[in-house]
């Protein structure tokens, strides 16, 4: 079947605008998760879902990040005024939920801004 | 909080040779653990997961890694690697019972050599 989808693939953006980056998960799984992959950061968690709720958002890194998940399913993350730090490869994954199960990655979305 | 050190940063070895990338844990009660893999500008794989029963836990493409409770490792190995293993290597403990987010570790990039 098939597994967790990204897009774009790749996005350049100049520093001040803003952002999204969407995912669809693996039909069925309920919870969903962001993380960040940077160079000197390694791979940083940045927010769960479980459902269309956000349990923990604690690894966002400011209030110009923010996360949201419409009818269990697709989710979207979105970037304001981007800073070059902001430059990373984001990643996003999902898990049938309710417990310490695989979660399954998708390609990621490599965010550079310029 | 959890954490996750991965002593190695990079691991070259020969083709057909025996390789061991470390992993050690921060203690908790309940402790779930993850090898993922990542092949070149491709996403994450799971190799290998630990929740609970035997300590010698056998994943996909030859690898294994043991849980031992009492030095808080989870060292993954192949006994004989080849060209295609080069890869970053991830090992990552879930945060069950808070969000279920996984905690990774830095990574240890493994260059088989021929």
């Amino acid at each position: 079947g098939a597994g967790v989808s990204q897009s774009p693939s790749n996005k350049v953006t100049e520093k001040g605008k803003d952002v999204e980056l969407r995912c669809d998960p693996i039909s069925g799984h309920t919870a969903l998760y962001w993380y960040r992959q940077s160079l000197g950061q390694g791979l940083e968690f940045l927010i769960y879902f479980q459902g269309n709720s956000a349990p923990d958002k604690s690894g966002l890194p400011s209030d110009r990040f923010s996360a949201e998940r419409t009818g269990g399913s697709v989710s979207t993350l979105t970037i304001q005024r981007t800073q070059q730090e902001d430059s990373a490869v984001y990643l996003c994954a999902s898990s049938v939920g309710g417990g310490p199960y695989e979660q399954y990655f998708g390609p990621g979305t490599r965010l550079t801004v310029t | 909080a959890q954490s996750v050190t991965q002593l190695d940063s990079q691991v070259p070895v020969f083709e057909e040779a025996p390789v061991e990338l470390r992993c050690n844990y921060s203690s908790s009660v309940s402790v779930y653990l993850f090898w993922y893999v990542q092949y070149p500008n491709q996403g994450l794989q799971l190799l290998l997961k630990y929740l609970s029963g035997s300590t010698l836990v056998k994943g996909i493409n030859g690898f294994e890694a043991e849980f031992n409770k009492s030095q808080t490792s989870f060292h993954l190995r192949k006994p004989s690697v080849h060209i295609s293993d080069t890869a970053e290597y991830f090992c990552a403990v879930s945060d069950w019972g808070g969000s279920e987010k996984l905690v990774f570790g830095k990574g240890t990039k493994l260059t088989v050599n021929p």
